[in-house]
């Protein structure tokens, strides 16, 4: 099983700031299999970046991702009001599917 | 559009089954495998398994081998997971997702919250 952990698992940061999420990977991943989610409270997650740097339909521009092999990770350049929330990745280049643990950018 | 629509909340004692359904609507029900994902409470996202409703073919994650079975129903859209032997540990918000693999959960569910209490 790929296990993958993310770092911080707390990111208190102000609108306007730059945010770096990372995400290790256990072993190394086919970038194509690596994404990244958005969850709010009560909500389902919401798909930002599939295959390990391209945007899903509708997000926007300051959500960047990159990596490879077995470290990855998702930039938020300037957090907007909106942005604060908790961000998974997920691989799914081997069952089962994993996802990290999370990160939660909160407001500073 | 894709659509998931999943079946309403369930109270379950221990030792019982819950089965919760996922309906699609818009799009090609049979061509992308359906995955399920479990969130307890204030946790992280668990994946569970998958099926692709045209082979039948479902794989699990081996936490749940022997109590969990995911089904499809290509004549409806519809998707299952039927999980056993409750415990109070399987109390969470249950997903169901679209899963082309390689592009992304794009399509979600609303979720089904299931509470396992005696």
């Amino acid at each position: 099983e790929i296990v993958l952990t993310q770092s911080p698992g707390t990111l208190s940061l102000s609108p306007g700031e730059r945010a770096t999420l990372s995400c290790r990977a256990s072993q190394s991943i086919r970038s194509t299999y690596l994404a990244w989610y958005q969850q709010k409270p009560g909500q389902a997650p919401r798909l930002l970046i599939y295959g390990a740097s391209s945007r899903a339909t509708g997000i926007p521009d300051r959500f960047s991702g990159s990596g490879s092999g077995t470290d990855f990770s998702l930039t938020i350049s300037r957090l907007e009001p909106e942005d604060f929330a908790v961000y998974y990745c997920q691989q799914c280049d081997s069952t089962p599917f994993t996802f990290g643990p999370g990160t939660k950018v909160d407001i500073k | 559009q894709v659509q998931l629509v999943q079946s309403g909340p369930e109270v379950k004692r221990p030792g019982s089954s819950v089965k919760v359904s996922c309906k699609a609507s818009g799009g090609t029900f049979s061509t992308y495998a359906v995955s399920w994902v479990r969130q307890a409470p204030g946790q992280g996202l668990e994946w569970m398994g998958r099926i692709i409703p045209m082979l039948g073919v479902a794989i699990y994650a081996q936490k749940f081998q022997g109590r969990l079975t995911i089904t499809a129903d290509k004549s409806t859209g519809t998707a299952y997971m039927d999980l056993s032997s409750l415990r109070s540990e399987d109390t969470a918000v249950y997903y169901c997702a679209r899963d082309p693999t390689t592009d992304g959960y794009i399509y979600w569910g609303q979720g089904t919250q299931v509470t396992v209490s005696s």
